[in-house]
């Protein structure tokens, strides 16, 4: 299996600029949820969902939309990008759809907004 | 706030050296996870304890749960360089009336040689 991953590694935007974050599983999981890194302040939840078809909002959804059409693919755009959303963002999965089983974390995509 | 808070926010030893990192949480909870991140890496699960057990151990990890109080250390016993990675906490956080899983801010450790 190549567990969770996530394209591209590296991304440098404009203001104002879209772009969509690609993120797969082929574990066949439930949940997937991404986050985003920033220093001093942890991973933050950004979007979940507990079964294709099914998202609802993390902790800091604005700025993001996500969808989940298949059980294996969980896309994160970002409509128009601003500076504040330059970070690291992880992709995860776990096995069922509570959120309380150990978490399958993709490498990660640096995103510069400048 | 972080649901899930460690403490201490760095923590630097020499190799050989016990490591122990502590984990406070705010809410009741039904499992606490301990995660590991390498630099510029993803994370990787190291122990999940549920909220009827007071201690797990895995390898050289040993977690322990105080729910009365809240918190979760996890001791890295004799300790190596290859240990040197930021380590966090997760537990279930309450957000717009759902359960979600949220991080602490990590305690980043230093192994040296």
């Amino acid at each position: 299996n190549a567990g969770v991953t996530q394209t591209p590694k590296f991304q440098v935007l404009k203001t104002g600029q879209s772009m969509t974050l690609q993120c797969a599983q082929d574990m066949n999981h439930e949940y997937m949820s991404w986050y985003r890194q920033d220093p001093g302040m942890g991973l933050r939840l950004i979007h979940y969902s507990v079964g294709a078809g099914i998202t609802d909002q993390g902790e800091v959804p604005n700025g993001y939309n996500v969808s989940r059409s298949t059980t294996e693919d969980f896309p994160l755009r970002l409509l128009s990008a601003a500076p504040s959303q330059t970070s690291v963002y992880f992709c995860a999965s776990s096995y069922t759809g509570t959120g309380q089983e150990t978490q399958y974390f993709g490498p990660g995509t640096r995103l510069l907004v400048l | 706030s972080q649901q899930g808070e460690e403490d201490p926010q760095a923590l630097s030893i020499q190799e050989g050296e016990n490591a122990t990192m502590n984990c406070s949480y705010k809410t009741s909870i039904n499992n606490l996870q301990w995660y590991r991140q390498n630099s510029g890496r993803g994370l990787v699960h190291l122990i999940l304890i549920r909220s009827n057990e007071r201690e797990k151990h895995s390898g050289r990890l040993r977690v322990t749960l105080d729910t009365s109080k809240k918190s979760s250390s996890l001791l890295i016993t004799a300790s190596r360089a290859a240990d040197t990675a930021s380590y966090f906490c997760a537990t279930l956080k309450r957000i717009q009336g759902a359960q979600k899983l949220v991080f602490g801010q990590g305690t980043r450790l230093t192994i040296n040689p």
